[in-house]
């Protein structure tokens, strides 16, 4: 099985700020990447596929990059609706979810 | 808009089963896939199969495999995921998330998620 590791698991940063989100493959999966943004009490929403494209109705400030193993999500400013944990997920063999990253709004 | 729409709130015996349904359009019954998703309390997103409705193929995550079952009803364009043996740590949300399986891989719509609660 394909295994997904994130870093960090959680951070804060201020509205404005640039995070970067880091995901992690244990073997080549190209760019068979997913960006999920889950909040509390809703299902989640897909941001970015592809490794890089970003899906329709999702606002600009996201942006995913990334081959082979390594992956980056990118929220360009921080806005207070950002707050939500951050999953990546591998779409090469079956699928495999990271285990998350909160965004926490200071 | 797409919708999928799950069953309600479910309280199970441990050892029991559970049968969860989600409920499409009859355009997303024959167009796409439709996988599972859980999220226990405190942990993160979890796969644990899915099923190309028109073609009745199946796909199971390992950890699932010979516990879970994933079937359809095409008269009502209903997925069920039946999942046996439920334990403690089966308490979750469950979502069911469509996939469009002739393009890139990815779960494009979630269903509304139904709450699982296993308990004595």
């Amino acid at each position: 099985d394909i295994q997904m590791t994130q870093s960090p698991s959680s951070l804060s940063a201020s509205v404005g700020d640039r995070v970067t989100i880091t995901c992690r493959a244990s073997q080549n999966i190209v760019n068979y990447v997913n960006w999920y943004q889950h909040k509390p009490g809703t299902a989640p929403r897909l941001l970015i596929y592809a490794a890089s494209t970003l899906q329709s109705g999702v606002p600009s400030r996201f942006s995913g990059s990334g081959s082979g193993t390594d992956f980056t999500l990118t929220i360009s400013s921080l806005q207070p609706e950002d707050l939500a944990t951050y999953y990546c997920q591998q779409s090469y063999n079956t699928f495999t979810f990271g285990p998350g990253t909160t965004v926490d709004i200071k | 808009q797409v919708q999928l729409v799950q069953s309600e709130t479910e309280v199970k015996k441990p050892g029991s089963s559970l049968k969860v349904s989600c409920k499409t359009s009859g355009d997303t019954f024959s167009s796409f896939g439709l996988n599972w998703v859980r999220q226990a309390p405190g942990q993160g997103l979890e796969w644990l199969g899915g099923i190309i409705p028109v073609f009745g193929t199946t796909n199971y995550a390992q950890k699932f495999q010979g516990r879970i079952t994933i079937t359809t009803d095409e008269s009502t364009n209903t997925v069920f995921m039946e999942l046996r043996s439920l334990r403690s740590e089966d308490t979750a949300f469950y979502y069911c998330a469509r996939e469009e399986f002739n393009s890139w891989p990815r779960f494009d719509s979630w269903g509304q998620g139904t709450l699982v609660t296993v308990s004595s």
